[in-house]
C-alpha cells in the first residue's frame, strides 16, 4: 500500500532563517504530488504542484519555493522565513487520473518567532 | 474557476441521530466531487467521491454522500453520529472536464463538526 511521510512534525524557527520541509511517498511510481498551507482559519491554500521530477508549478507568488529532485521527494523550502510563513504544511500525492482522490501527510506546524 | 461553499462553520448534533454537513460546488465541466476529515494535527483523509454513476455514494466509516445536479450540491451524511466523528469535514472539487495535468482541487473552508454524547 502506498504511505506519504513529512517530517519534521513540529518546526520553531526565527524570521530571516532559511527552511526545508520533506515529503516522501512510498508505494507508488510517478505520482502528482502537491505543497499546501493550512491557515488558522482552516482553508487549504495550494501553494506547489508537480506532474514530475523537475517540473514545478506555483499557485501564489510567495516566499517560498519548491524541488522534485527525485520521482517520490518534495521538498518546500525558504531563503529567508517571515512571520506570514507560520502555519500547517500538508504535503499530498494523488495518481495521474483526474478522478483519484489525493492523499495527505500528517503536516508539519511551523512557527515563526 | 470552481469554487466550494460549506455554509456552515459548526454542527452540533447529539449522538446517535442523523448527521449532515452541506457542500454546494460550481464548477464549469462535469464535477469530481470530494469529502475529506481531519482530525486535530493530523492530514486530511478521504472519506468518499462522486465521479459518475449512482448519486449516492457510501464511503469509509459509515458516510455517505448525495450528488445532486440541478442543486448543485454534495452533502455528507451520516444515520446515526458517534462523538469519534467529531472532526472537521471538507469537501472539495474539481472540473472533470479540465485537461490533463495537476488535477488540482478546490477545497471548501471546512465544517466542524461536534457530537454531543
Amino acid at each position: 500500500s502506498q504511505t506519504i511521510h513529512q517530517w519534521p512534525a513540529t518546526l520553531v524557527q526565527p524570521v530571516g532563517s532559511p527552511l526545508s520541509l520533506e515529503c516522501t511517498v512510498e508505494g507508488t511510481s510517478n505520482p502528482n504530488l502537491y505543497w499546501y498551507r493550512q491557515a488558522a482559519g482552516r482553508g487549504l491554500q495550494l501553494l506547489f504542484y508537480s506532474v514530475g521530477i523537475g517540473q514545478i508549478s506555483s499557485e501564489v507568488p510567495q516566499n517560498l519555493s519548491a524541488s522534485r529532485p527525485q520521482d517520490r521527494q518534495f521538498i518546500l523550502s525558504s531563503k529567508k522565513l517571515l512571520l506570514s510563513d507560520s502555519g500547517f504544511y500538508l504535503c499530498a500525492w494523488s495518481h495521474g487520473q483526474g478522478g483519484q482522490p489525493q492523499h495527505f501527510g500528517d503536516g508539519t506546524r511551523l512557527s515563526i518567532l | 474557476a470552481q469554487s466550494v461553499a460549506q455554509p456552515e462553520d459548526q454542527v452540533n448534533v447529539a449522538e446517535g441521530n442523523p448527521l449532515t454537513v452541506k457542500c454546494t460546488y460550481s464548477v464549469s465541466g462535469n464535477p469530481y466531487l470530494f469529502w475529506y476529515v481531519q482530525y486535530p494535527n493530523r492530514g486530511l483523509q478521504f472519506l468518499l467521491k462522486y465521479i459518475t454513476g449512482d448519486n449516492l455514494v457510501k464511503g469509509s466509516y459509515g458516510f455517505e454522500a448525495e450528488f445532486n445536479k440541478s442543486q448543485t450540491s454534495f452533502h455528507l451524511k451520516k444515520p446515526s453520529a458517534l462523538v469519534s466523528d467529531s472532526a472537521l469535514y471538507f469537501c472539495a472539487v474539481r472540473d472533470g472536464d479540465s485537461g490533463a495535468g495537476s488535477y488540482q482541487l478546490t477545497f471548501g473552508k471546512g465544517t466542524k463538526l461536534s457530537v454531543i454524547p
